[in-house]
């Protein structure tokens, strides 16, 4: 029973176009969602963040919006550079979570930006 | 700010034996998690601690696994015996606060033969 789900395993766009990552999730309960980053032999490392307060939260080239009624939320990238080549992982945690370190992770999504 | 430490990077050992695998955490940091990759289950939370108190174990696999955190600075994960099952990556990773995003250290690969 997977929670948070990103269905696309990849994502392959050209330098200086947005990338668009995507997750869903099923449990209504989850109510902050924040998008890692992972690069090879690296732990992951915390890119952005939203409550589900609200629908969009930017932070320089990286937004993430999220559609509670849809449950599904989005991380965008632009302008893409070829640094952001990484895994990109949704997590999540549930409303009256004891701690933001008790995540509930997708399955990762990787993306490849070409120069 | 040395960022999360975890030894060995990698470790190789065969079925039946005891595995150690340990983490320093950010000086300060009061909380710390242990999380583990793997192809079919992607990242999952094993057990993680509060002030060196652990905190919620659910996710340990079975009583083979075990962990504690002797102090502020030092956590280890044991498994004994190890079991092939249980070759993946294990992350390490420690918070500040409650409400404050993981720092996760690079992993200990595991493989059990």
């Amino acid at each position: 029973d997977q929670q948070v789900k990103q269905n696309s395993p990849s994502l392959s766009v050209q330098e200086g176009r947005i990338s668009i990552l995507n997750c869903d999730y099923t449990n209504s309960m989850f109510d902050y969602f924040l998008w890692y980053k992972k690069y090879p032999a690296e732990g992951p490392t915390f890119l952005i963040s939203i409550s589900s307060i609200k629908d969009k939260n930017e932070d320089g080239r990286f937004t993430v919006f999220l559609n509670k009624s849809a449950k599904h939320l989005s991380l965008h990238i632009v302008p893409s550079q070829p640094g952001d080549s990484a895994v990109y992982f949704c997590a999540a945690i549930p409303w009256g979570g004891t701690s933001y370190g008790k995540l509930t992770f997708g399955q990762g999504t990787i993306l490849t930006v070409h120069p | 700010d040395a960022g999360v430490i975890q030894s060995p990077r990698h470790e190789v050992t065969e079925m039946g034996q005891e595995v150690t695998l340990r983490c320093k955490p950010i000086s300060g940091h009061n909380s710390l998690f242990w999380y583990r990759q793997t192809m079919m289950r992607g990242l999952e939370l094993l057990i993680y601690f509060n002030n060196n108190v652990p905190i919620d174990d659910s996710g340990m696999p079975e009583d083979r696994f075990s962990a504690k955190m002797p102090n502020a600075s030092f956590s280890t994960l044991k498994i004994q015996p190890s079991e092939p099952r249980d070759s993946a990556v294990y992350f390490c990773a420690s918070s500040p606060r409650r409400d404050s995003p993981l720092h996760f250290g690079n992993g200990t690969r595991l493989t059990v033969t």
